[in-house]
């Protein structure tokens, strides 16, 4: 079955960097993209980007520009996340999501989630 | 961006009650949407997508109806396990945005 597993919970200081994981099971890891959401305590979704099934091309959301970095290991079937210039703002769950896919397609929903990590940013 | 709306925020409803949660976009995303449903500390789970289309498992009390800017989903016949968080989620663009969530409780 479909496994989206996520790296242990990080607590870090302001101005410092994360580097989350999410270690992918039960499909074809090659063929997919996957995305890294995200959402803060008490609130809602917020999209923070997207890779590609071999790793050379991201989409990230604007407000993150510069400070996030996606990357994947084929031989792991591991997809990273990495945050920079921590604020306390970034204090959230980070969640990796699989986009559903069919017949050569994808679709813009998610039909498979990771656990969640739990990134705590604080002095 | 587009900017995706949730009404009401809270709703309280009893098991048995029929409820509607509306969500409103920005600009029309034709049908491109889904609906999800999250429990405390745990990721959201699909409910629908493309609008009206169930997710396979999702039982059939959940309805989604809609297209352009306005969309509801409909909850026929609550269920115990029917009080969480409900969101909705355009997939028309990038960035992807979300609803900011419907709580559902318990009257």
């Amino acid at each position: 079955q479909v496994q989206l597993v996520q790296s242990g919970a990080e607590v870090k200081k302001p101005g410092a960097s994360v580097k989350l994981s999410c270690k992918a099971s039960g499909y074809t890891f090659t063929k997919y993209y996957m995305h890294w959401l995200r959402q803060a305590p008490g609130q809602g979704l917020e999209w923070m980007g997207i890779i590609n099934p071999s790793g050379d091309s991201t989409i990230y959301a604007e407000t993150l520009q510069g400070r996030v970095t996606m990357s994947r290991d084929t031989s792991t079937s591991t997809v990273y996340m990495e945050l920079s210039s921590l604020r306390s703002e970034d204090t959230a769950v980070y969640y990796c999501a699989r986009p559903y896919f069919n017949d050569g397609v994808f679709y813009g929903w998610f039909d498979f989630w990771g656990q969640g990590t739990l990134v705590t940013v604080s002095s | 961006d587009i900017q995706m709306t949730q009404s009401p925020s809270t709703l309280s409803a009893s098991v048995g009650d029929r409820v509607t949660i509306t969500c409103r976009a920005s600009q029309s995303i034709s049908s491109w949407l889904a609906w999800y449903q999250q429990k405390p500390g745990k990721a959201p789970n699909l409910l629908m997508f493309d609008a009206s289309t169930l997710q396979s498992g999702v039982p059939s009390r959940f309805s989604g109806s809609g297209s352009g800017t306005e969309f509801t989903l409909t909850i026929s016949s609550l269920q115990p396990g029917d009080f969480a968080t409900y969101y909705c989620q355009q997939y028309k663009s990038y960035p992807y945005t979300f609803g900011q969530g419907t709580k559902l409780e318990i009257k």
